[in-house]
């Protein structure tokens, strides 16, 4: 199955400035997606990249705060934009691949002082 | 609506005890995935097994097994024989295989497990 690496594994960042999450893929992934999971919680979908196109937010979630990129089929980056601490979490990269396997990175864990 | 409910917030077992998961989903599609994960304190996500809608029949890997029940609407997950190396978050998602939708991973809340030795 694909292996995607997820950079960087984790960051402390100043509030107001921008981190921006790197996954690359070791095979060409149909959809990508993006999640975060605050600190005790659950997955969170922010939004799911297409290559080629605009990626689509969940409710919640804007571009203008989390803008995406999908250049090809086997990357994509996540930026956090101006950052909060309440933007302190782990970001997650999945690839779906073949029928309805999916891979994941191995986080990012952000935190905003 | 889909939606995945693990009821169990936190669980302690000690060691070499048997311990049981719960998850209950909801969706309207009649093609649908479900998917176990483990989650570590280093953070990076486990794949532990997916099951299709059409496929009821428990599944058993080692000190793992899997209960699927449409009836019920549940996938619950057994480990026998609990080792430490088990404490860990578990995470139930289901997919569901809309022609129209992207198909991510719905997640359920999770459950933490911890093994006490």
């Amino acid at each position: 199955s694909a292996v995607i690496s997820q950079k960087p594994s984790r960051d402390i960042c100043q509030r107001g400035t921008s981190l921006t999450i790197q996954c690359q893929v070791d095979s060409q992934v149909t959809m990508m997606f993006w999640y975060r999971q605050q600190p005790g919680q659950s997955l969170t979908l922010i939004a799911t990249a297409n290559q080629g196109s605009e990626a689509t937010y969940e409710s919640g979630f804007v571009i203008d705060k989390f803008p995406i990129s999908r250049p090809n089929l086997t990357f994509s980056t996540l930026t956090v934009s101006n950052m909060s601490p309440e933007d302190s979490s782990i970001y997650l990269c999945s690839g779906r691949t073949g029928y309805y396997g999916y891979t994941f990175g191995s986080g990012t864990r952000l935190t905003v002082v | 609506a889909q939606k995945v409910t693990q009821a169990q917030t936190e669980i302690s077992v000690v060691e070499k005890e048997d311990v049981t998961l719960d998850c209950v989903y909801e969706t309207r599609d009649t093609t649908y995935y479900l998917f176990w994960y483990k989650q570590p304190p280093s953070g990076e996500l486990v794949f532990l097994i997916r099951r299709n809608s059409f496929d009821e029949q428990n599944e058993i890997s080692g000190r793992y097994s899997w209960n699927f029940q449409k009836s019920t609407s549940s996938f619950n997950f057994t480990i026998t024989a609990s080792q430490v190396v088990d404490s860990a978050v578990y995470f139930c998602a289901l997919s569901e295989a809309s022609q129209t939708g992207a198909n991510n991973l719905f997640f359920g809340t999770g459950t933490r497990l911890t093994v006490i030795p």
